[in-house]
């Protein structure tokens, strides 16, 4: 256990509609990251949170978005699905800027 | 931009042979470099890491990996493989910014252990 939860683990939703995933970063860990691992495009960065302020964009679509609150907990929404957008969500959280992320076990969207 | 590269996308072999998993990273400033495990329907769990030291670091279940300067690899090696060692495997180099470390991951090994 890595000590990153995300929930929920698994979500059936259709084109068109907006989800949100959820974040809790390990106790003390200040960043937050957003990486999405499809079978074609493998690992791809999102986006990372630190401390409630994005720090660094990765391959993030503009109909996705993402905060980091007060209590350090992320969300990553997802607008406007396409089939293309299923995949395994992971939030990763390290302490600061963390020379070691830690991974959770991910969120699997599938969109129908 | 930073680049990591596995150079084997599969790599089957016979339980108890060795086996190596190839990583090369380009960068010409310092980095820590991470392997990363995936077993099936799991998150990727922390293998084993360079930071500073000792270029050869080792992880609890008997795998290894020695950072190259001169050849910016990383290499993960494991003198005897097991059937649950059969997993996907990242390798991952951390650079520093002004933003906060930057993670790069690979696309990743996957190996598969064969009875």
């Amino acid at each position: 256990d890595s000590g990153v939860t995300q929930t929920p683990k698994h979500l059936i939703t259709a084109t068109g509609q907006r989800v949100t995933l959820r974040c809790s970063p390990r106790s003390g860990d200040l960043s937050v990251y957003w990486y999405q691992q499809s079978l074609d495009q493998g690992l791809q960065f999102l986006i990372q949170y630190y401390n409630g302020e994005e720090r660094a964009k990765g391959n993030i679509l503009e109909r996705f978005s993402a905060q980091q609150f007060p209590d350090l907990h992320s969300e990553l929404n997802l607008s406007s699905l396409e089939l293309g957008d299923s995949a395994l969500y992971f939030c990763a959280s390290s302490v600061g800027g963390g020379d070691t992320i830690y991974f959770g076990e991910g969120s699997w969207l599938t969109v129908v | 931009a930073q680049s990591v590269t596995q150079l084997d996308s599969q790599v089957p072999v016979f339980e108890e042979a060795p086996v190596e998993l190839r990583c090369n990273y380009s960068s010409s400033v310092s980095v820590y470099l991470f392997w990363y495990v995936q077993y099936p329907n799991q998150g990727l769990q922390l293998l084993l890491k360079y930071l500073s030291g000792s270029t050869l670091v080792e992880s609890i279940n008997g795998f290894e990996a020695e950072f190259n300067k001169s050849q910016t690899s990383f290499h993960l090696r494991k003198p005897s493989v097991h059937i649950s060692d059969t997993a996907e495997y990242f390798c991952a180099v951390s650079r520093k910014t002004n933003t906060g470390n930057q993670f790069y991951f690979g696309t990743g090994t996957s190996l598969t252990v064969i009875p």
